[in-house]
């Protein structure tokens, strides 16, 4: 079956620091992968998503390559800010499923 | 702006009782969804649906059931809730006509349902 693992959390950057947020995964077919985040009080976001091998999603100044031999989707930004704190979510669908298999999520915190 | 609303932001209810969440969209979408969210768990798919009146159970349905009578509206039903029903209930629709990637799904505020 599918299934996505993500790095531990919670995660406290300062600001203008760089985020990596690790993201593994595990699927049958070839996967279509996704980033979504969740402010404080609100729901799910799509952030970015790429559907094949070495595409790059980028969104907000967020950033993440489809790596197909490592299995990976890792989450990146350059330089964080206050607004960026929330918990991130990462994602996969197979085929023309409608279903996500989701992550377990990493809550960032950035502080002054 | 796709808009996905749900009935409570927060609700406390009593183990045995019946419990009703309702989710609502306004883009006229085919497919909807429940999930609940748990630290460490991530998000689970409870329930889903891909047309007025159709159904079919996620990965965690038990005691749980569903009712879309109406496309903009998906109703999630705990018949006797229970303390472990304790959980951040969200709902999400997508377009549905493609499916896989192409087809973004939109959540909801969710709803923190405490059963005591």
């Amino acid at each position: 079956g599918n299934s996505v693992t993500q790095m531990e959390g919670p995660v406290t950057l300062s600001e203008e620091a760089f985020l990596t947020i690790n993201c593994t995964y595990t699927a049958t077919g070839y996967p279509s992968l996704f980033w979504y985040v969740q402010y404080p009080g609100e729901g799910l976001q799509l952030l970015l998503k790429a559907t094949k091998a070495d595409d790059k999603g980028s969104n907000k100044g967020f950033e993440a390559t489809y790596r197909k031999e490592t299995t990976s989707f890792h989450l990146e930004k350059g330089s964080v800010q206050v607004s960026d704190s929330a918990v991130y979510f990462c994602a996969l669908i197979t085929g023309t499923a409608s279903k996500l298999t989701f992550g377990t999520g990493t809550r960032l915190q950035v502080t002054l | 702006d796709v808009k996905v609303t749900q009935s409570s932001r927060y609700l406390v209810k009593r183990t045995g009782e019946k419990v009703f969440l309702e989710c609502v969209q306004d883009m006229d979408h085919e497919n909807m969804f429940w999930y609940r969210q748990d630290p460490g768990l991530g998000l689970r798919l409870i329930y889903f649906s891909y047309d007025v009146k159709m159904k079919e159970k996620g990965d965690i349905p038990e005691g749980y059931s569903v009712s879309r009578e109406k496309k903009e509206r998906f109703s999630l039903i705990l018949e006797s809730a229970s303390t472990n029903q304790t959980s951040m209930y969200l709902c999400a629709s997508s377009l549905g006509a493609s499916g896989g990637a192409q087809d973004t799904q939109y959540f909801g505020p969710g709803t923190r349902l405490t059963v005591l």
